[in-house]
């Protein structure tokens, strides 16, 4: 079964700290690969996305993750958090032959520490 | 304005009545989603389409009813609400790759 699974419902890291939030998924082709962010109130913004080439993609807001097909995972990765960075992050996966449809993880919560 | 819109923004009702939140997307995308957020549950998929004049379920569609005439539009309507609809519902549109998320519209039924 297709899925993707975020295994840390909730993390608080201090500003400045480096994050890493983890993702794993389940996938039968090859995968498109997403990670959106929600601040409070707000709807979801792509950081950055996978459709092929290089494995290490760059997003928006200083935001990096890695394609490890051998591990199936798309980490999302920041060597120095801000404050406002603080939101719920989701991981998702597409793939050409799921309708445009996209499979999200559960979220994880980012807390920021002053 | 380009983009995804939703209104209403926020929406009040009592169980039994009809109520339609809209969506328009600027973009011509094919495909247009409906998700209802919830704590616990993270989002889950009300209702997509294709195209116009296409649309399928998705993983909760009791009680909902949409309709795609236009590629613009994708409306989703609740014909006769229930408290377990009280929620933050998105819509988004996409071109087979990303989804593009409108800013949702929050609907309690009392």
């Amino acid at each position: 079964a297709q899925s993707v699974t975020q295994p840390d419902i909730h993390i608080t890291v201090s500003e400045g700290a480096s994050l890493e939030l983890r993702c794993n998924y389940s996938y039968g082709a090859t995968p498109y690969l997403f990670w959106y962010v929600q601040s409070p109130g707000q709807g979801l913004q792509l950081l950055l996305k996978y459709f092929s080439g290089d494995t290490l993609v760059q997003g928006i807001k200083g935001f990096e993750a890695e394609f490890k097909r051998s591990q199936s995972s798309f980490n999302l990765r920041k060597p120095s958090v801000h404050w406002s960075d603080a939101a719920e992050y989701f991981c998702a996966v597409g793939g050409t032959n799921q309708g445009g449809k996209l499979i999200f993880g559960q979220g994880t919560e980012l807390s920021v520490k002053p | 304005d380009a983009g995804i819109t939703q209104s209403p923004r926020y929406k009040i009702t009592e169980t039994g009545r009809q109520v339609t939140l809209m969506c328009h997307q600027t973009w011509s995308h094919s495909y247009m989603f409906w998700y209802r957020q919830d704590l616990g549950h993270g989002l889950r998929l009300i209702y997509y389409s294709a195209a116009a004049d296409i649309t399928d379920k998705g993983e909760v569609p009791d009680g909902y009813v949409v309709s795609r005439s236009k590629t613009e539009n994708f409306p989703l309507t609740l014909e006769s609400a229930t408290r377990s609809q009280t929620s933050v519902y998105f819509c988004a549109s996409s071109d087979g790759g990303e989804q593009f998320f409108g800013p949702g519209t929050r609907l309690t039924v009392l």
